[in-house]
């Protein structure tokens, strides 16, 4: 199976300031097709998870701009450009080329 | 309104059965793959099972293979997920996720998710 490795685990921010979390697989997520099948999920307290970014690069519906996702092959980046109070939660990576199963990183607190 | 709401959990000795139910409105059920996600007390997401839009193919982790059974009935717009000989370790709030492509062969997002219903394995 694909592990998913993110860091840092807890991540203290303060409002205004960049965020930036790591994610890192053991087997390439890059398809045949161009696309790298990672994809970013926060998981808010007493919420379900949403999707924030998917396929490595794309904003989910209504996800704000300061939300971007970078990376190809095995190494990805989500970060937000300037943490609002609104962001706290856990932040997941998932890979989805080598499923099943699909894989999720450990998850990473974000903490204002 | 896009929704997904699931049902069925609930307190179960070790050994026992419990039939979770996730049942989808706001978009077409049939033509969305289907996935269900849990959460340890204190853990990360876990994938568990997944279903094509058509029913057609099934996957399961390797931790409930031959014990859960996912399944979806179209008339109902619902999910479903039959699990039997639970395990202490079963115990989880299990999330029913849909798809975001429609009948696609294989998901590579999850783009709607449920609030969850939570399973509890104790003597």
């Amino acid at each position: 199976d694909v592990v998913m490795t993110q860091s840092p685990l807890s991540l203290p921010v303060t409002p205004g300031e960049p965020a930036s979390i790591s994610c890192r697989s053991s087997q390439s997520l890059l398809h045949s097709n161009g696309y790298n099948f990672l994809d970013w999920y926060l998981h808010k307290p007493g919420q379900p998870p949403q999707l924030l970014i998917y396929l490595g690069s794309n904003r989910a519906s209504g996800v704000p701009d300061r939300f971007s996702g970078s990376g190809s092959g095995t190494d990805f980046t989500l970060k937000i450009s300037r943490v609002e109070a609104e962001d706290v939660g856990v932040y997941y990576c998932m890979q989805a080329l080598h499923s099943p199963p699909y894989t999720f990183g450990q998850g990473t607190k974000l903490e204002i | 309104e896009l929704q997904l709401v699931e049902s069925g959990g609930g307190l179960v000795q070790p050994g026992g059965s419990l039939r979770l139910s996730c049942v989808g409105s706001g978009f077409t059920f049939d033509d969305f793959g289907m996935h269900w996600v849990r959460q340890r007390p204190g853990k990360g997401l876990e994938w568990v099972a997944s279903i094509t839009w058509n029913g057609g193919h099934t996957d399961y982790a390797d931790s409930v293979k031959g014990r859960f059974t996912i399944s979806r009935d179209s008339a109902m717009n619902s999910l479903y997920l039959q699990m039997s000989s639970l395990r202490l370790e079963d115990m989880a709030l299990y999330y029913c996720a849909k798809g975001g492509v429609a009948n696609a062969p294989i998901d590579f997002y999850f783009d709607l998710w449920g609030r969850g219903t939570l399973v509890t394995v104790s003597s």
